[in-house]
């Protein structure tokens, strides 16, 4: 079936340091992906998306390229901060399967002064 | 806009009870969904709506849980008899859903259940 994984947490950095974090998926279709974000105690919150092969989604310094030959959506950046610390998921959806987010199991991201 | 309102924010009660969960979606949404999340088993889509009609109840755990949408401003979860395993953060998402698109999903702040 289709399904997503991420690389397993915690993701430990320092300020400044540059950041990867893992995202591979099955899929019979052609899905969108996105990137969520969870800042403690929240709700999660879109962070980027891509709808089609060669992609790119960014929003506030945040980038994944969606790549079909790789089936990957690697979430980067390059100089994270304190305030980036929070739990990342990946998460795909087509319309032509059962027309809902699927999502990984999450990466948590701790980054120190 | 306020955004997806939840209540309560927090909930202990004991084994057996009934617990009523309750979501206020975003003016004009009209798709709503409801996710479980624990440590456990991560992030659980349990049921969603679209224009007030369950589309997928797949993830709803058992009979002990069900879902209503009697109107496009207003759903509930409810869970009777609690169980211990209940346990967890309850959210409730919604977006704007148009044939053939996935529109960004905003959800609520959450519901943490403690079934002692």
């Amino acid at each position: 079936g289709d399904s997503v994984t991420q690389m397993e947490g915690p993701v430990t950095l320092s300020e400044e340091a540059f950041l990867t974090i893992n995202c591979t998926y099955t899929a019979t279709g052609y899905p969108s992906l996105f990137w969520y974000v969870q800042y403690p105690g929240e709700g999660l919150q879109l962070l980027l998306k891509a709808t089609k092969a060669d992609d790119k989604g960014s929003n506030k310094g945040f980038e994944a390229t969606y790549r079909k030959e790789t089936t990957s959506f690697h979430l980067e950046k390059g100089s994270v901060q304190v305030s980036d610390s929070a739990v990342y998921f990946c998460a795909l959806w087509f319309s032509g399967g059962y027309n809902k987010l699927i999502f990984g199991a999450g990466t948590r991201l701790a980054v120190h002064p | 806009d306020a955004g997806v309102i939840q209540s309560p924010r927090h909930e202990v009660t004991e084994m057996g009870q009934e617990v009523t969960l309750r979501c206020k979606p975003i003016s004009g949404h009209n798709s709503l969904f409801w996710y479980r999340q624990t440590m456990m088993r991560g992030l659980e889509l349990l049921i969603y709506f679209n224009n007030n009609v369950p589309i997928d109840d797949s993830g709803m755990p058992e009979d002990r849980f069900s879902a209503k949408m009697p109107n496009a401003s207003f759903s509930t979860l409810k869970i009777q008899p609690s169980e211990p395993r209940d346990s967890a953060v309850y959210f409730c998402a919604s977006s704007f859903r148009v044939a053939g698109e996935e529109n960004e999903q905003f959800f609520g702040p959450g519901t943490r259940l403690t079934v002692l």
